[in-house]
């Protein structure tokens, strides 16, 4: 199975500065079948973008998704407060589904 | 506006089967546009899919839960089930429903809609 690295754990921000997020596969996401969801306390994961970077419906330009292959990042620009949360990417091309670990994003 | 909601005993005892229902309302599970999934969540593994269902009954699932794992629909019910056996302590966690899509070719199965959760811990 395609293992999902995302790494660092946390990373901490301040409100408005820009973040880069990062997912590693083990090996190369076929199609670049790659997807990114949001999780906040108490919640179910929100899509946010899929297919490595077409955006889910009513999710703001601000979420912008690249990469291919194995190496894939979510940057989010200009950082609002309620987008402190944990990031999961989700391998969607080889069976199984997978998904990475998490990135935190904690307030600075 | 598509819901789905999961539904189960919270508590389940060692070697028992979990058994676990998501209802889907604003929204028919018959589609053939759609491919319905069981995910968990850990603490200590994470984001886990278990498996997924089309309308038809036509599942596939996670190899290293299917010694274990059924997943079936109830078309007139508008649900689709999840049923995990010999469960032990590592068995716990939320569970959600969700549907993937839209569509069902490969490129269409990120999980789109998710079910809120319900937590499963299993404890004699």
């Amino acid at each position: 199975e395609i293992v999902l690295t995302q790494s660092p754990g946390t990373l901490s921000f301040s409100p408005g500065e820009r973040a880069t997020l990062s997912c590693r596969a083990s090996q190369s996401v076929s199609s670049n079948y790659l997807a990114w969801y949001q999780q906040k306390p108490g919640q179910a994961p929100r899509l946010l973008i899929y297919g490595a970077s077409s955006r889910a419906t009513g999710i703001p330009d601000r979420f912008t998704g690249s990469g291919s292959g194995t190496d894939f990042t979510l940057t989010i620009s200009r950082l609002e407060p309620a987008e402190f949360a944990v990031y999961y990417c989700h391998q969607y091309g080889s069976a199984p589904h997978t998904f990475g670990q998490g990135t935190k994003l904690e307030i600075k | 506006q598509l819901q789905l909601q999961e539904s189960g005993p919270g508590l389940v005892k060692p070697s028992e089967t979990l058994s676990l229902t998501c209802t889907v309302s604003g929204g028919s599970i018959s589609s053939s546009s759609y491919y319905w999934g069981w995910i968990r969540q850990s603490p200590g593994k994470g984001l886990e899919w278990i498996g997924s269902i089309y309308y038809t009954g036509s599942t596939y699932y996670n190899p290293s839960l299917k010694s274990r794992v059924t997943i079936a629909v109830d078309t007139s019910k508008n649900q689709f089930s999840l049923k995990l056996s010999s469960v032990t302590a590592a068995d716990t966690a939320v569970y959600y429903c969700a549907r993937h899509g839209p569509g069902i070719a490969a490129a269409e199965l990120y999980f789109h809609h998710w079910g809120q959760g319900t937590l499963v811990t299993v404890s004699s």
